[in-house]
């Protein structure tokens, strides 16, 4: 496995300003993917962050409320724009590529409470 | 149906017994299959892989039934540091990276 750091790891935010989350790998992946998890609920994909382009994003999220950076095969960014209580949840990013059958390591989480 | 299907429990186990979850998976081109915990206010950790001819981790034993679209875990002599969710992860598709969580199972190991 491989160490992921995410960062913050939690927030207090007002209403309609946004959140950078930043995702850290300390070897290159070959996948990135950032999730949500509403209280209570299981996982939910966000989108793959792809390196060198756009984003992949699941049905009923977008870009422009979820704009994603992967500048290289270490990093990504998360960010969560124009908040709403209904934000609040806790977002993961997670890797893969350190083993051949698709397992998933998992960042240690951003707690987001949106006010 | 969803897409993965768990018994959402709670199953509260006293210490030292035998528990075992099930789950179900929609998509008969699914190919990985994945076991994780995770800890109240933690990320999910991977418990284990799921391979078709089943195996075994310690206590922990998976199987899986392509025919059925089943997958089980099978805790034996649980500890209380068992006391976890438990997710059922699918892979989407044959040759599909992208994962799809159960809702999990909650168990709590009684003293």
């Amino acid at each position: 496995s491989a160490v992921i750091s995410q960062k913050p790891s939690r927030d207090i935010c007002q209403r309609g300003t946004s959140l950078t989350i930043q995702c850290q790998v300390d070897s290159q992946v070959t996948m990135m993917f950032w999730y949500r998890q509403q209280p209570g609920q299981s996982l939910t994909l966000i989108a793959t962050a792809n390196q060198g382009s756009e984003a992949t994003y699941e049905s009923g999220f977008v870009i422009d409320k979820f704009p994603i950076s992967r500048p290289n095969l270490t990093f990504s960014t998360l960010t969560v724009s124009n908040m709403s209580p209904e934000d609040s949840s806790i977002y993961l990013c997670s890797v893969e590529g350190l083993a051949e059958n698709y397992e998933q390591y998992f960042g240690p989480g951003t707690r987001l409470t949106v006010t | 149906r969803k897409e993965v299907e768990q018994d959402p429990g709670p199953f509260n186990v006293p210490e030292g017994a035998t528990v075992a979850f099930n789950c179900t998976y929609s998509n008969s081109a699914s190919q990985s299959f994945f076991w994780y915990r995770q800890d109240c206010r933690k990320e999910p950790k991977l418990l284990m892989s799921v391979y078709s001819s089943g195996n075994e981790d310690g206590r922990f034993t998976a199987q899986l039934n392509r025919a059925s679209q089943y997958i089980s875990l099978l805790i034996r002599d649980s500890k209380l540091s068992d006391s976890a969710t438990y997710l059922c992860v699918v892979n989407r598709n044959f040759g599909n990276e992208k994962l799809t969580f159960g809702t999990g199972t909650r168990l709590t190991i009684i003293p």
